[in-house]
């Protein structure tokens, strides 16, 4: 069975903080991805990866990095946090480029930055 | 740009009641369409794709149809239960790179 884990459902950091959000997926894909879900925007891409060591910004890159050294783990950096970042992240995955292709989720870190 | 417009919610229903969530999109070429659902406290999960014009998705009495003269891939469903309530997400995919492009979401409520 499909799975996206991120590494943890809540967390709380104050301003300045440097943060950082783990996601691991057992399926072998290719793309990771991760954005953030704010009500009434939907879900902005921050960054994605499409092979390990490969980055890619998305529309919001701004105050965050990324990590890909294994092709399993997908790391989210908040370098110095905010309280403008304070939302949900969601991990996702998916197997190749191609119009079709789903995106396979975790169930997000709801992040408060104080 | 790309982009996805959907219904603004919230949409409250009663069980049993008839479900459309309005979804349109503007894109170039010809884009893969989706529907993904994230009920409570989980992420996002692929409720149902489109990837050519006239194609109808459909899954767990759940159904969409590819209108590319419309611009459209609007979400239906007979008879909503509870266990439906959820949000609901519009999204395509253009084939241009790795990008999919998700609508602002719908929440729906059904009533017992």
């Amino acid at each position: 069975d499909v799975k996206v884990t991120q590494s943890s459902r809540y967390l709380v950091k104050r301003t300045g903080e440097k943060v950082f959000l783990e996601c691991v997926q057992d399926m072998d894909h290719e793309n990771m991805f991760w954005y953030r879900q704010d009500p009434g925007l939907g879900l902005r891409l921050i960054y994605f990866s499409y092979d390990v060591k490969m980055k890619e910004k998305g529309d919001i890159p701004e105050g965050y990095s990324v990590s890909r050294e294994k092709k399993e783990r997908f790391s989210l950096i908040l370098e110095s946090a905010s309280t403008n970042q304070t939302s949900m992240y969601l991990c996702a995955s998916s197997f190749q480029e191609g119009t079709a292709d789903t995106q396979y989720f975790g169930p997000g870190t709801r992040l408060t930055v104080l | 740009g790309n982009s996805v417009t959907q219904m603004e919610g919230p949409v409250t229903l009663s069980e049993e009641a008839f479900l459309t969530i309005n979804c349109t999109y503007t894109a170039t070429g010809y884009p893969s369409l989706f529907w993904y659902v994230q009920y409570p406290g989980e992420g996002l999960q692929l409720l149902l794709k489109a990837t050519k014009a006239d194609d109808k998705g459909s899954n767990k009495g759940f159904e969409a149809t590819y209108r590319k003269e419309t611009t459209s891939f609007h979400l239906e469903k007979g008879s909503v239960q509870v266990s439906d309530s959820a949000v609901y997400f519009c999204a395509l995919s253009d084939g241009g790179g790795f990008k999919t492009i998700f609508g602002a979401g719908t929440r729906l409520f059904v009533k017992a």
